[in-house]
């Protein structure tokens, strides 16, 4: 089992629609969660990140965490086309002194217009 | 805003030969990691430094190795490359005790071995 888990889609939404990706983890003393976009080819870029149980909004993405659950999950509001991409979940591995990240497989995102 | 530099972008060799990939962190970020992302899968954690030591190892073949310099840019040296070497190699770099811990990626450079 992966230690961070997400569906490999693709997850097909109409262009406006709500996008929701989600996210299991293993290790119950993860702390830090982020969500990256990352086009083909291209490097991640951070979408979110977060740190607390509950959600954070920041434009038309909303990030939720259950650190009891050991669940997070991105929800993209007014989805465009352009979100079309691969959603990477990353926890914050606590473990020697630099903190890598542990990457789920990706969920891939077709926003249909 | 400045971000990551990778150099460089693509790279071709052959079985057997050595690559060396450069990477240069955001101004004043002290730790730099190396992820390897082969076609198709996530990114994986090779090693990081932190202030020019070698911090966290993860599934780092033996043949490579690297190294954080003075002015914190770091170079990943493979050696006796395989056809299995054929990835994306992504640097990230982020600043210990900032506000935040995130890291934030480079472009990559594109290894390809024939």
């Amino acid at each position: 089992q992966k230690e961070v888990e997400q569906n490999s889609g693709p997850l097909s939404v109409p262009e406006g629609a709500i996008a929701s990706l989600n996210c299991t983890y293993s290790d119950r003393g993860s702390q830090s969660f982020f969500w990256y976009r990352q086009y083909s080819g291209k490097s991640p870029e951070l979408i979110m990140s977060i740190y607390s149980n509950g959600d954070k909004e920041d434009g038309r993405f909303t990030a939720q965490l259950n650190k009891a659950s050991q669940y997070v999950s991105l929800l993209i509001r007014d989805s465009q086309p352009s979100d079309s991409a691969t959603y990477l979940c990353a926890v914050n591995a606590y473990g020697g002194a630099t903190n890598k990240l542990i990457f789920g497989t990706g969920t891939l995102l077709a926003v249909q217009p | 805003a400045a971000g990551v530099i990778q150099s460089p972008r693509h790279l071709i060799k052959e079985k057997r030969e050595t690559a060396t990939l450069k990477c240069y962190p955001i101004p004043r970020h002290d730790t730099v990691y190396w992820y390897q992302q082969g076609p198709g899968q996530d990114p994986q954690f090779l090693i990081s430094f932190y202030e020019k030591m070698q911090s966290d190892k993860g599934s780092i073949p033996d043949r490579f190795s690297a190294q954080q310099f003075s002015d914190y840019h770091s170079e990943l040296n493979m050696s006796s490359l395989e056809l299995g070497d054929s990835a994306l190699y992504f640097c990230a770099s982020r600043q210990r005790g900032g506000s935040t811990d995130t890291q934030y990626f480079g472009p990559g450079t594109r290894l390809t071995v024939l």
